[in-house]
Formats: C-alpha cells, structure tokens, sequence
C-alpha cells in the first residue's frame, strides 16, 4: 500500500526556520497536505494543495513541492507551533483512498 | 455552522461488539463524504475509509478492510464506524472528519476514545 515518508522529529529554536519533509512516489501528481495536530487536540490543517494557506492559519506557514518531496517550511518558529505535523495524500491509483504520513514531532525551544 | 459531533468514550471488553456515531450538521450531509482516522495512544493518524452518505458508498483503507464497518444514515445526517469482535489493539481515539471534494478534511470530529480491556 502506499506510504508517505516523514522524519519522526524535528527540533528548532525559537525564531528559526524548521521544514518537515514528506517524501511519496506520487507527489509529483498528487497535492500534500499538512494537518498540525497538538496534544489532546483534533488536527488542524495548515496547508492544502502544496501551498496554499487556509484563512486564520499564520504567514509564517508555506508549503512547497519538488518531485517527490512536499516539505512544510515554518519561518520564525514559535513556541506555540510546537506540535506534531502530519503530511496528507492520496496514490495514483483513483480509488478514493488517502493516506497520512508517519508524523513529525516538532519541538521548539 | 459545520459540526460533526461524535459519541461519547466508550470502555469494552475483548469480543465485544460497538458501534460509535458522527452527527452532522450546518450544512448538506449527503453531499460529502466522511472519513474515519484512527490514532494509536501514542502513535500517528491512519486514514481508515470514507462513505458517501448521498449513496452509501464506501471505501476502506486495505488495512482496516474486514476488520470494521462503515455505514450512515442520511435521514439522521450520521455517520458510523462499528466492530463486530473487538480486540485490545483497537484501543484508540477515532476521528470523523469531513471530505472537501478534492479528498482533504476540512472538519473534524471531537474524537471518540474506544478501550477495549478486559
């Protein structure tokens, strides 16, 4: 079945840039998106079709994709974006299944 | 406003049946599709299947394909996940959440922590 690839953790301090890599064989025909999920909370998404932020999520949230990589880039981390980040997708197969990568802790402090 | 509002906790024991529920509300419930995730204590979201309330279509991620069912009622605007035997390593919070129509999850669910113990 498909996978995405995430690094288990990243850690950044406050005011720095972290990027969280999503590695997927069909990214480059496929859309990532990132949920940012913090404890004991529903996920909460951050970025949608590569890029593109939802109203109320902050400017320092971007995202970019490359062959098959998307990456979520937080520009000026903040305490308050520690969490974990999920990457979100689905294969090329067009059966209307998705798949969520493995989970990036970030800490910052 | 959109809502979808789960069921409460629930404790169980091994071999037991459930099913938990996801209300919708606020907006077209048969026009959307719902999705279950499960997430592990400790552990990741894993997609587990959609159904399309309008028609009652469902899809099931291959690893939880046999092992729950996916039903709704569009006259209640509800959505269900059930087990017909349940295990201890099906303890874990489930999450409904809504399908935009190009497959992401707009709106989430409060969750629904299951226990199985015996």
């Amino acid at each position: 079945s498909y996978e995405l690839t995430q690094p288990p953790s990243v850690s950044v301090s406050p005011g720095q840039t972290a990027r969280i890599t999503c590695s997927g064989d069909a990214l480059p025909k496929k859309y990532a998106y990132w949920y940012q999920q913090k404890s004991g909370q529903a996920p909460v998404l951050v970025i949608y079709e590569d890029s593109k932020r939802p109203s109320g999520i902050p400017e320092r949230f971007s995202g970019s994709s490359s062959g098959t990589m998307a990456t979520l880039t937080i520009s000026g981390a903040q305490v308050e974006d520690e969490a974990d980040y999920y990457c979100y997708s689905t294969d090329s197969s067009g059966n209307h299944s998705w798949v969520f990568g493995g989970g990036t802790k970030l800490t910052v402090l | 406003e959109v809502q979808l509002v789960q069921s409460g906790a629930e404790v169980k024991k091994p071999g037991e049946s459930l099913k938990i529920s996801c209300k919708g509300s606020g907006y077209s419930f048969t026009s959307y599709w719902i999705g279950w995730v499960r997430q592990m204590p400790g552990k990741g979201l894993e997609w587990m299947g959609i159904i399309y309330p309008g028609d009652s279509d469902t899809r099931y991620s291959p690893s939880f394909q046999g092992q729950v069912t996916i039903s709704a009622d569009k006259s209640i605007s509800t959505a269900y996940l059930q087990w017909s035997s349940l295990k201890a390593s099906d303890t874990a919070m489930y999450y409904c959440a809504r399908l935009v129509a190009s497959g992401w999850l707009d709106y989430w669910g409060q969750g629904t922590l299951v226990t199985v113990s015996s």
